[in-house]
């Protein structure tokens, strides 16, 4: 399978605990989108490297958020100290890195905050 | 400030007979609109999507129609199928921010 892997699928941990997420785009891809989505909503836009470089974070991507690509390829997304309210689908997408190009979403980590 | 609007929230149709989804967008400068479909528990899947110079693209049974003038795309599925039944998502990209903003989604049942 050649799409967009993330790991895990499911994470479920106590308030006030780190957790890390992992995302392993599509090989071609130097664009790499992380998202968040709640029950009911469509996914909401945190942040997304061109190959190593953090192009961009929303104002949704706290200080105990953070994400890194360190070789251009993989990337993971870190939540320290987790509260109830992180608790959503946090889904990676990757494209190419010409504008308007079709991004294509792995099947996310669900994050279950105790 | 970025937005796309879409509606309706939920949509229940007949097998065999049409749906329209329709979604509107804030920014002038918008000038790419893709269309995801999500099966519950999967990420979302590109089913289709239209750039600017374009006003109506088909794929089947899926097409999308596009009204700059007005800020308004809309996806029309034909003959619908129960595997048509899932949540759509319309977008819009903001070149300004070089990103996709994603509007609320529509929960599309077909009913055998």
């Amino acid at each position: 399978d050649t799409g967009v892997s993330q790991d895990p699928r499911h994470k479920i941990t106590k308030r006030g605990q780190n957790v890390t997420f992992r995302c392993d785009p599509i090989s071609e891809h130097n664009r790499l989108y992380w998202y968040r989505q709640t029950l009911g909503q469509g996914p909401e836009f945190l942040t997304y490297f061109q190959n190593e470089a953090q192009l961009e974070k929303s104002r949704l991507l706290s200080d105990r958020f953070s994400a890194e690509r360190p070789k251009g390829s993989f990337s993971t997304l870190e939540i320290q100290r987790t509260e109830q309210g992180d608790s959503a689908m946090y889904l990676c997408a990757s494209s190419l890195d010409t504008s308007n190009q079709p991004q294509h979403f792995g099947d996310g980590t669900r994050l279950s905050i105790l | 400030g970025e937005n796309v609007e879409q509606h309706p929230s939920t949509l229940s149709v007949q097998e065999g007979d049409s749906a329209v989804i329709k979604c509107t967008y804030s920014d002038s400068a918008s000038n790419y609109f893709p269309w995801y479909k999500q099966e519950l528990g999967k990420g979302p899947q590109l089913i289709i999507d239209i750039r600017s110079n374009v006003g109506e693209k088909k794929d089947q049974r899926i097409a999308v129609t596009l009204n700059k003038t007005a800020k308004h795309f809309s996806l029309h599925i034909t003959e619908t199928q129960p595997e048509d039944s899932a949540v759509y998502f319309c977008a819009a990209s903001y070149p300004s921010y070089d990103k996709v903003i994603f509007g609320p989604g529509t929960s599309l049942s077909v009913i055998p």
